[in-house]
């Protein structure tokens, strides 16, 4: 069964240019999540959909990221315009329960550097 | 909101040695508690999890990890290191604000093993 796949697995741009990262779940799990990794500093969580719904975008940082997930597969994170501080990794993963006990998946992270 | 404490940024034992990563957390209620790794250039990989049942929890590669209420730790051993254990070590606790479907993670562990 393949994992969490995500693309690219890296990305440079430069400040003010737009970015979209893509992540493709585990085949059948319906909650997807997106993080990031500040260097030096935790992984944050951004957001959660459940299917194609936002459940949580709590940790979305700003109205410069935005998410989405059509058809409840696979997820694309837009970043426009891009600023120095989004640089990081960006981690997707998935779970196949929303109960208590929540195992999610992660994929290898899409590395971002802005310049 | 719970939040986890990973002392030492490296941690640097022989191979052989004993494997010791420190994790507290913070939370008012019984928390899910999760370590997971991450070897270069892969994704996070669920070393092991206590979702209140054994406080003595047992994971993969020979790791456990030992869930203590009246420290609020969460510490990860491994009795003797080899080689191929260095990697980055997260620990992470399930918000319980969020109905459990998001993790906060600690700011990590890099496990440096020397022959």
């Amino acid at each position: 069964e393949a994992g969490v796949t995500q693309f690219p697995s890296h990305s440079v741009i430069e400040k003010g240019q737009t970015v979209t990262l893509r992540c493709d779940p585990i085949s059948g799990h319906d909650n997807l999540y997106w993080y990031r990794r500040v260097m030096g500093k935790e992984i944050k969580f951004l957001l959660h959909f459940v299917k194609e719904s936002k459940q949580d975008e709590s940790g979305m940082p700003n109205n410069r990221f935005l998410a989405e997930r059509t058809g409840g597969t696979y997820s694309t994170l837009k970043v426009q315009p891009a600023e120095l501080e989004d640089s990081g990794v960006y981690f997707c993963a998935s779970s196949q329960d929303s109960g208590s006990y929540n195992e999610q998946f992660f994929g290898p992270g899409t590395r971002l550097t802005v310049l | 909101a719970q939040s986890v404490t990973q002392l030492g940024s490296h941690v640097s034992v022989s191979e052989g040695a004993l494997v010791l990563l420190r994790c507290n957390y913070s939370s008012s209620v019984p928390p899910y508690l999760f370590w997971y790794v991450q070897y270069p250039n892969q994704g996070l990989q669920l070393l092991l999890k206590y979702t209140s049942a054994a406080t003595l929890v047992k994971g993969i590669n020979g790791f456990e990890a030992e869930f203590k209420k009246s420290e609020t730790s969460f510490h990860l051993t491994k009795p003797s290191a080899h080689m191929s254990d260095a990697a980055e070590y997260f620990c992470a606790v399930s918000d319980l604000g969020t109905g459990f479907q998001k993790l906060v993670f600690g700011t990590g562990t890099r496990l440096l093993v020397s022959p």
